[in-house]
């Protein structure tokens, strides 16, 4: 069975310091992988889709950047971070072959708090 | 772009009762999917269920139903029934077949008394 992986849980950064967030799939190959940013009171918000290794595209304009060195490893980052930047970001994964439904499995999230 | 809207912010049920959660969304494309996800305290995002938009049928998984409106752009939510673990934050989405990017609705809360 798949299972996707996304950490650390919890992370207190201070302003202007750099961002590292990593996300792994297990159990299969070549998946679509996404990041989304879910703000307090509101609903998830695509930041970054790939398709395939080395193969990023960004949703919206920020501060942010991602990576995806693996088939399987996808990586949110950020050479300096912003109080806006706080919030909680989830990985998610979908396959690409016609059967998948178009159906999104979430990771268990990040809770990113910028101080 | 297409939008969700939840006009819902908070809804309240009995167990064993049931309830309706709304969903509203804009398009022109005339083929695309709708989501109902769930978000319990662990806040880990879980499917609920999915319709396509090119099937009348509604979709049903166990206590789960949805009420497709597709002229009408409504997509509710039935949870019969309802049980303790029911309890979280609910989420209407919606997709494009030609791209998998999922726009999320605001989210109704869900609260179970027993």
């Amino acid at each position: 069975s798949q299972t996707i992986h996304q950490w650390p849980a919890t992370l207190v950064q201070p302003v202007g310091s750099p961002l590292s967030l990593e996300c792994t799939v297990e159990g299969t190959s070549n998946p679509n992988l996404y990041w989304y940013r879910q703000a307090a009171g509101r609903g998830l918000q695509l930041l970054f889709y790939s398709v395939g290794i080395g193969q990023i595209s960004s949703e919206v304009p920020q501060n942010l950047s991602a990576s995806r060195p693996q088939d399987r490893q996808f990586i949110l980052s950020s050479k300096k971070l912003l109080l806006s930047d706080s919030g909680f970001y989830l990985c998610a994964w979908s396959r690409q072959d016609l059967l998948a439904k178009n159906i999104q499995y979430f990771g268990a999230g990040t809770r990113l708090s910028v101080l | 772009a297409q939008t969700v809207t939840q006009s819902q912010p908070e809804m309240s049920v009995q167990e064993a009762e049931t309830v309706t959660l709304s969903c509203t969304y804009d398009t022109s494309e005339s083929d695309y999917y709708l989501f109902w996800y769930k978000q319990p305290p662990s806040r880990q995002m879980i499917l609920v269920i999915r319709q396509e938009a090119y099937k009348q049928q509604n979709a049903t998984e166990n206590r789960f139903s949805v009420n497709f409106q597709k002229a009408a752009k409504s997509f509710s939510l039935k949870i019969s029934d309802s049980q303790l673990g029911d309890a979280a934050m609910y989420f209407c989405a919606y997709m494009n077949t030609g791209f998998q990017k999922l726009v999320f609705g605001t989210g109704t809360r869900l609260l179970v008394s027993p």
